[in-house]
């Protein structure tokens, strides 16, 4: 069964830092890739969705990268606000295995 | 306007009252699932359904059951609710066609059973 860890569970940072939040999963057999963003006691947004062919997708100040072989996904925050505070989880699609999540912090 | 809704968003209701959550969404997707958020313990899936009349268990099936009568619509019934439970619950849609994309996810439904 696929297993989807993301470390560090929690964050935080000064405003104004860019940052990266990992992802990792065990089986690379994987269609594709997608990240959330989950406000408190809300649903899930998505984020970015990275097909299985490539190897980044970028939206803004949000850049998500994948290396299959490794079993590895990053999500890049350039520039981060306030408002980005949130939990971000990522989701492995062959089946949808999300990851614990990082909660994210950003200080004023 | 693309969406998946849940109904209803917020619940109390007591032990071993029956109860119904439905999911609807209006994308023509032909994946739909349920979801179970606790805290610690993340998103574990509750059932699925590939297309209409075909479902499969999740991580987490028991004290559920689904049905998928159309396309559109996949509700979640609690026959004999507990209080573990108590939970927020999401249901979530995807195009199919072979290969699973992107998922879409209602807003969610807090269900607490006393």
């Amino acid at each position: 069964k696929q297993e989807v860890t993301q470390i560090p569970a929690a964050l935080s940072v000064p405003e104004g830092e860019n940052l990266v939040l990992n992802c990792s999963f065990t089986d690379s057999a994987i269609y594709n890739l997608q990240w959330f963003r989950q406000d408190p006691g809300k649903g899930l947004t998505s984020l970015l969705l990275i097909q299985s062919s490539q190897r980044e997708q970028t939206s803004g100040r949000l850049n998500a990268s994948l290396d299959k072989s490794s079993g590895r996904s990053t999500l890049y925050i350039a520039a981060s606000q306030p408002g980005d505070s949130a939990t971000y989880l990522c989701a492995v699609i062959n089946q949808f295995y999300f990851g614990t999540g990082t909660s994210l912090t950003v200080i004023p | 306007e693309a969406q998946v809704t849940q109904n209803p968003r917020y619940l109390i209701t007591v032990t071993g009252k029956k109860l119904t959550v439905t999911c609807s969404q209006n994308m023509n997707h032909e994946y739909m699932s349920w979801y179970r958020q606790d805290p610690g313990l993340g998103l574990r899936q509750i059932y699925y359904s590939m297309n209409v009349e075909v479902t499969d268990k999740g991580d987490v099936p028991e004290g559920y059951k689904v049905s998928r009568k159309e396309k559109r619509n996949f509700p979640l019934i609690l026959e004999s609710p507990s209080p573990n439970q108590t939970s927020l619950y999401f249901c979530a849609s995807s195009l199919f066609a072979g290969v699973l994309e992107e998922l879409f996810f209602g807003e969610g439904s807090r269900l607490t059973v006393l």
